[in-house]
């Protein structure tokens, strides 16, 4: 079944200790990325990854890291948490882009479950 | 920078009506996509419904409908015969066309809660 698993599903931590959030896909997409969602503020891109090796920050990069080693993964790293990271985290993929000429071409994003962090 | 606005934060409806949520959103661009998104209380995002800006005619999928006004940048998301099942937060979102694709990248309203009553 072609689908994103993200891993913890649900996570309480405290401030300062570093954690990871996995995201894996078996659809051999080249594009990933991370989104964290908050209330009144709809879903924010934090970082993507165009494939191997090359990650690039979203508009809420502060306080996270990635890296992208292996097609498939591609994960979120809280170095320091802080409560204002507490939040709902998605991971998404899709094909990238082809040239397909000006009307392009659109490829469907498949988020993962969430990520629900708490941050105390 | 594009940005996309949902005025609604809630809305309700008896089963079986019709509902139609708004979406307005700003940008420069003459190429884009937008995009519905239903979030129901499992949190999964599910794609709902996609429409590309070149196209005049308005996207359906099933009981789902959109009314596109690129000119007044407008995108409202309409459910006939709503069902329990379409009880979720609703998002509407945009995607910059570049040349030969797509940047990949959303750009999310605020979300609508949308409650359908028995």
């Amino acid at each position: 079944e072609a689908q994103v698993t993200q891993n913890p599903r649900y996570l309480i931590t405290v401030t300062g200790k570093k954690l990871t959030v996995t995201c894996s896909q078996n659809m051999n997409h080249e594009y990933m990325s991370w989104y964290r969602q908050d209330p009144g503020l709809g879903l924010r891109q934090i970082y993507y990854s165009m494939n191997v090796e090359v990650t690039d920050k979203g508009d809420v990069p502060e306080g996270y890291k990635v890296s992208r080693k292996e097609k498939r993964n591609f994960p979120l790293i809280l170095e320091s948490p802080s409560p204002n990271q507490t939040s709902l985290y998605f991971c998404a993929s899709c094909i990238s882009w082809s040239s397909h000429g000006l009307k392009g071409s659109y490829n469907e994003q498949f988020f993962g479950p969430g990520t629900r962090l708490t941050v105390l | 920078a594009q940005t996309v606005t949902q005025s609604q934060p809630e809305m309700s409806v008896q089963e079986a009506e019709t509902v139609t949520l708004s979406c307005t959103y700003d940008t420069s661009e003459s190429n884009y996509y937008l995009f519905w998104y239903k979030q129901p209380p499992s949190r999964q995002m599910i794609l709902v419904i996609r429409q590309e800006a070149y196209k005049q005619q308005n996207a359906t999928e099933n009981r789902f409908s959109v009314n596109f006004q690129k000119a007044a940048k407008s995108f409202s998301l309409k459910i006939s015969d709503s069902q329990l099942g379409d009880t979720a937060m609703y998002f509407c979102a945009f995607m910059k066309h570049v040349y030969g694709g797509a940047t990949n990248k959303l750009i999310f309203g605020t979300g609508t809660l949308l409650a359908v009553q028995p």
